[in-house]
């Protein structure tokens, strides 16, 4: 059974056009992720909930947003997105304790033209 | 904050032959360290982890082991298959926050 879902699996945008990425999760984790993720790199966090606490990376450009409505679910905004935001973008999920992995989506590829 | 170096960047075994990929933490109230393996256009899966009161910890081929007073950690693949093929990442969560800082990925190639 899913356990954290990521909608579109795929997106193409064009350059400056805003786009919207989702996240859910079945697991009920306080703490939800959205990392982007260039070419085998290692992922790079954009920020962080823990519930409604949200936790901006110092290196995240303002292009990006995200919401947290409920529990569930999370969104990622790119509000114009660039040439250079083409990647992967993954959500995870992970429990407030500490000692316990996160919990990855499948990921949503990003293609800008 | 923390910072996870991860040696070597690539590493080419026969098949059979044992793997071993190590990372080096700078913060020592890190606690938790997860390792994932990820295959080419998939989510990062864990494959093992470890926390910060244990020493070593072993599932079927795959160990890691870690020393707290040093601040490394180290997986180990033995008898290698060409499925074990993928990148892998380190990574370290510090007590009292909620954030995994990942290495920066070891690419193992699986040799026939």
């Amino acid at each position: 059974d899913a356990m954290v879902i990521q909608n579109p699996r795929y997106q193409v945008t064009q350059f400056g056009k805003p786009v919207t990425l989702s996240c859910s999760q079945t697991l009920n984790h306080n703490v939800m992720y959205w990392y982007q993720q260039k070419s085998s790199q290692a992922p790079k966090l954009l920020f962080h909930y823990y519930d409604k606490d949200f936790n901006n990376e110092a290196d995240t450009p303002d292009n990006f947003q995200s919401r947290r409505p409920n529990t569930s679910f999370c969104f990622l905004d790119i509000r114009s997105p660039g040439l250079g935001d083409a990647a992967m973008y993954l959500c995870a999920t992970s429990r407030e304790t500490g000692l316990d992995t996160q919990y990855f989506g499948p990921g949503t590829r990003l293609t800008v033209l | 904050g923390e910072n996870v170096e991860q040696h070597p960047s690539t590493l080419s075994v026969q098949e059979g032959d044992s793997a071993v990929i190590k990372c080096t933490y700078s913060d020592s109230a890190s606690n938790y360290f997860p390792w994932y393996k990820q295959e080419l256009g998939k989510r990062p899966q864990l494959i093992i982890d470890i926390r910060s009161n244990v020493g070593e910890k072993k599932d079927q081929r795959i160990a890691v082991t870690l020393n707290k007073t040093a601040k490394h950690f180290s997986l180990h693949i033995t008898e290698t298959q060409p499925e074990d093929s993928a990148v892998y990442f380190c990574a370290a969560r510090t007590s009292g926050t909620y954030k995994y800082i990942f290495g920066t990925g070891t690419r193992l190639k699986v040799l026939a």
